[in-house]
């Protein structure tokens, strides 16, 4: 268990559609990523906050948004669903963000568009 | 901008037999290396990790050397075990971004 907690696990939904999903940090954790991953594209980083506030910006759509909030669990919104969004959304958090601090990873929201 | 290339897979190997994953990577500065393993239906696991040139990060039996002068920081084990079976992912960190920027990842599956 890394202590990263993402729900829901799985999520079935229609085009068009909206979708929240949530990530509690590790305890202590200031810095929460978002990455995407799919069979074509592998892993890729969506975005970054630290400490409540955007830190990077990666391959993040202009229908995803995200934010921390001051419990520091974080939340990724996805809108207008389309088929090519389905993927496994992973959540990981570190303490800082320095280059060797380790960065730990929830087990993954699955999103099936249908 | 940072890249991590990994060898193309799937592997597939014997019980007992030697493994090595070939990766190699672009980025500006000194990155911190990774290796990363996803077991089916779970989250990514550190697997190892080194900081600065020529370091050596270990476990479970895995290695992986972070070579500056090759950019490369292969990952091996001298004896794969079934429960090896996994996607393993090389990833860099650099001091200037938090984000692991990830290789597309290697399939390893060890028959019996």
């Amino acid at each position: 268990d890394s202590g990263v907690t993402q729900t829901p696990k799985h999520l079935i939904t229609a085009t068009g559609q909206r979708v929240t999903l949530r990530c509690s940090p590790r305890s202590g954790d200031l810095s929460v990523y978002w990455y995407q991953q799919s069979l074509d594209q592998g892993l890729q980083f969506l975005i970054q906050y630290y400490n409540g506030e955007e830190r990077a910006k990666g391959n993040i759509l202009e229908r995803f948004s995200a934010q921390q909030f001051p419990d520091l669990h974080s939340e990724l919104n996805l809108s207008s669903l389309e088929l090519g969004d389905s993927a496994l959304y992973f959540c990981a958090s570190s303490v800082g963000d320095s280059a060797n601090t380790e960065a730990f990873f929830g087990q993954g929201t699955r999103l099936t568009v249908v | 901008g940072d890249s991590v290339t990994q060898m193309e897979g799937p592997v597939t190997l014997s019980e007992e037999a030697f493994l090595t994953i070939n990766c190699t990577y672009t980025a500006t500065g000194y990155p911190s290396l990774f290796w990363y393993v996803q077991y089916p239906g779970e989250g990514l696991q550190l697997l190892l990790k080194a900081t600065k040139a020529d370091d050596k990060g270990s476990n479970k039996g895995f290695e992986a050397t972070y070579r500056k002068e090759t950019t490369s920081f292969h990952l091996e084990k001298g004896s794969v075990q079934v429960s090896d079976s996994a996607v393993y992912f090389c990833a860099l960190r650099t001091p200037s971004y938090g984000k692991l920027t990830f290789g597309q990842g290697t399939i390893l599956t060890v028959h019996p």
